[in-house]
C-alpha cells in the first residue's frame, strides 16, 4: 500500500530538548516536504526536498532542519524546540512530474511545554 | 501561485450533491487546480486535479469554467463521511513549485442527515 509513514504520532517535549520526527515514504517519490497546521494560519511549508542530498527553505524554515540522505526518509529536526513551535505536522510526497498528486501522513501533534 | 477564493462553510443534506465552489481568477496557463480534503486533523486527502478539461474520479467530478479563472468540485451523492475542510489549490507545473502545495482556509462541508 503507498502511504508515508511519520513518527511518532503525538509527542510532549520541554524546551531545548532536541527531537527528531521521521517521514518515511515507499513509493520512490522525489519531492517530500514538510508543514505545519496552525489553528487560523492553515498548513505552510516549512523545508522541501526535490530529491537526495537537494533540500530547501519553505515559508517557515526558522527552527528546523531537515536532510535527504536516502529516497525514501526526510527526518524533521527541532535543534531547541520552543514553545512555538507546537503544531501539527505533516510529511508529504510526491513524484517530480507536476501532473501528479501529493500523498500525506498522518501527522504528528508537537507539544513544547 | 495564483491565490484561491473558497466560502468559509456550506451545508448538504445526505445523498444530494455537494457542489464546492472555488475562484482562482488570476491563475496562469500552466497551473493546475486540485482538490483536497482534511478530516479532523487527519493528513489532507487528494481528491482530483484538472487543468482545463473537466475530469471525473470515483470520489468526485471537477467543472473548469472555460475561461479558467473559476471550477466547482462536485460529489455526487454526499455521505456523512464527506464532512471535512475543502481545499482548492492552484499548483505550479514548472521548477520547484510543481512540489509546493499552498493551502488557504478552505471551505467546512458539513453534511447532514
Amino acid at each position: 500500500e503507498a502511504q508515508v509513514t511519520q513518527n511518532p504520532r503525538y509527542l510532549i517535549t520541554v524546551t531545548g530538548k532536541k527531537l527528531t520526527v521521521t517521514c518515511s515514504q515507499n513509493m520512490n517519490h522525489e519531492y517530500m516536504s514538510w508543514y505545519r497546521q496552525d489553528p487560523g494560519l492553515g498548513l505552510r511549508q516549512i523545508y522541501y526536498s526535490m530529491n537526495v542530498e537537494v533540500t530547501d527553505k519553505g515559508d517557515v524554515p526558522e527552527g528546523y532542519k531537515v536532510s535527504r540522505k536516502e529516497k525514501r526518509n526526510f527526518p524533521l529536526i527541532l535543534e531547541s524546540p520552543s514553545p512555538n513551535q507546537t503544531s501539527l505536522y505533516f510529511c508529504a510526497s510526491s513524484p517530480s512530474r507536476p501532473n501528479t498528486e501529493a500523498f500525506f501522513g498522518q501527522g504528528t501533534r508537537l507539544t513544547v511545554v | 501561485d495564483a491565490k484561491t477564493t473558497q466560502p468559509t462553510s456550506m451545508d448538504c443534506a445526505e445523498g444530494r450533491a455537494a457542489n464546492l465552489p472555488c475562484n482562482h481568477s488570476t491563475i496562469s496557463g500552466n497551473e493546475y487546480v486540485y482538490w483536497y480534503r482534511q478530516i479532523h486533523s487527519q493528513g489532507p486527502q487528494y481528491i482530483i486535479h484538472g487543468l482545463k478539461n473537466n475530469e471525473t474520479n470515483e470520489m468526485a467530478s471537477l467543472i473548469i469554467t472555460e475561461d479558467r479563472k473559476s471550477s466547482t468540485l462536485i460529489l455526487p451523492h454526499a455521505t456523512l463521511r464527506d464532512t471535512a475542510v475543502y481545499y482548492c489549490i492552484v499548483r505550479g507545473a514548472g521548477g520547484t513549485s510543481y512540489g509546493k502545495l499552498t493551502f488557504g482556509q478552505g471551505t467546512i462541508l458539513t453534511v447532514h442527515p
